[in-house]
């Protein structure tokens, strides 16, 4: 069975900080995917990043930064230098391509308010 | 410009009555989804489908019921059986690949629905 965790309910920073989102995830096949999605108060899930399991290199976009780790099963994303737009609520999610086009399994998501 | 519609954005509902939210995409996506978010819980999956006229439950589908008798359209019916229906409620879809290539999925902007 698949699995993730986002032990996180609730963050809250001031602005201009740095801020990591933690995610854990099971899952014993050895190809799958990762993404993250943001969820900002108009309610429409946002994809921000799709990893598969043979590429552990880390991934930069702007302020945004994910740390693909398999030797923890993680794959934390970094704001940094946060700003109040950052506020929202991210989801984690894991896909097994070999459990027959199941659905993507999300965790329960982290809410991080930014604090200006 | 291609993307998933969800109508209405707001819903009331009384007690006792049925009804539909609607999901329509121009995506040419193959899969859709329903998902249920409450407050602390994350995303729940409902009922998905990956083709024409079938469709499979979710996590949580008892007291709805789905349709798929096009490819653009998956409506979703909360029915009296649901006993607790106030939520909000994402569609998803997305494209199915042969080879087993993921990549995730494109979400509408959400209905939420009171029971009143």
């Amino acid at each position: 069975a698949q699995k993730v965790t986002q032990a996180q309910t609730e963050i809250s920073v001031v602005e201009k900080e740095d801020v990591t989102l933690d995610c854990v995830y099971e899952t014993r096949d050895t190809t799958y995917y990762l993404f993250w999605y943001k969820q900002p108060p108009s309610g429409e899930l946002v994809f921000l990043i799709r990893r598969n399991s043979f590429d552990e290199q880390n991934e930069i976009s702007g302020r945004y930064s994910w740390n693909f780790q398999k030797s923890t099963s993680s794959f934390n994303f970094t704001i940094t230098a946060s700003q109040v737009v950052d506020s929202a609520v991210y989801f984690c999610a894991l896909s097994v391509p070999n459990s027959g086009n199941t659905p993507l399994v999300f965790g329960k998501g982290t809410r991080l308010s930014v604090i200006a | 410009d291609g993307g998933i519609t969800q109508s209405p954005k707001y819903l009331f509902r009384k007690e006792g009555q049925n009804v539909t939210l609607s999901c329509e995409q121009n995506l040419n996506h193959d899969a859709m989804y329903w998902y249920r978010q409450d407050p602390g819980q994350g995303l729940r999956l409902i009922y998905y489908s990956q083709i024409v006229n079938d469709f499979q439950k979710g996590d949580i589908a008892e007291g709805y019921s789905v349709s798929r008798e096009k490819k653009e359209s998956f409506p979703l019916t909360v029915t009296s059986a649901q006993k607790n229906p106030t939520a909000f409620y994402l569609c998803a879809s997305s494209i199915i690949d042969p080879t087993g290539d993921q990549y995730g999925y494109t979400f509408g902007s959400g209905t939420r629905l009171t029971v009143v």
